[in-house]
């Protein structure tokens, strides 16, 4: 079974700064890879996904990630962190056999002072 | 674009209240899944339903039952409330592996 650890609870970022979570997985085969943003009050939204090919995803509001299979690591970036952006960040893997189930980490808190 | 809904976004329940939690999406998506969202430990799913009347067990069904009689609907049960089902669910629907959640409901069970 796969599991998907965010190391980061919480990360505290100036308005303006660059922006980095990491996120961890364990799975024997190349899985899918998602990050989700959550702000307060709301349901997940799909920021970005990998499912093959290039390992640099670009996704929506600025956001990117890298997929980088020898250090099983996904992690997403902004090179310029906006207000909006302080949220709940979940990274999901997929199973490439399963196509129902995702694994969500712990989520990492965004917290962007002025 | 995909919207899934659930019915309500707070709600407040007695101890041993039978709690129904609905969810419609109008992609005419195969799949739903019941999550509950708690701090520090992320979404774990409770239930999901791949075809109307199929349903398969997530990482913590006790204390819950589910129901798809419309593609479009997928509802949550529990059957008796107790306290420590206070949480926030979520609901989703899949697509080619990309889920698309609700707005959640935020459950209190006092």
């Amino acid at each position: 079974a796969q599991s998907v650890t965010q190391p980061d609870i919480h990360i505290t970022v100036s308005e303006g700064a660059s922006l980095e979570l990491r996120c961890n997985y364990s799975y024997g085969a190349t899985p899918y890879l998602f990050w989700y943003v959550q702000s307060p009050g709301q349901g997940l939204q799909l920021l970005l996904k990998y499912f093959s090919g290039d390992t640099l995803v670009q996704g929506i509001k600025g956001f990117e990630a890298e997929f980088k299979r020898s250090q099983s690591s996904f992690n997403l970036r902004k090179p310029s962190v906006h207000w909006s952006d302080a949220a709940e960040y979940f990274c999901a893997v997929g199973e490439v056999d399963n196509d129902y189930k995702l694994s969500f980490g712990a989520g990492t808190t965004v917290t962007v002072r002025a | 674009d995909v919207k899934v809904t659930q019915s309500s976004r707070y709600l407040v329940k007695r101890t041993g209240e039978k709690v129904f939690l609905e969810c419609v999406q109008d992609m005419d998506h195969e799949n739903m899944f019941w999550y509950r969202q708690d701090p520090g430990l992320g979404l774990r799913l409770i239930y999901f339903s791949y075809d109307v009347k199929m349903k398969e067990k997530g990482d913590i069904p006790e204390g819950y039952s589910v129901s798809r009689e419309k593609k479009e609907r997928f509802s949550l049960i529990l059957e008796s409330a107790s306290t420590n089902q206070t949480s926030m669910y979520l609901c989703a629907s899949q697509l080619l592996n990309e889920q698309f959640f609700g707005p959640g409901t935020r459950l209190t069970v006092l």
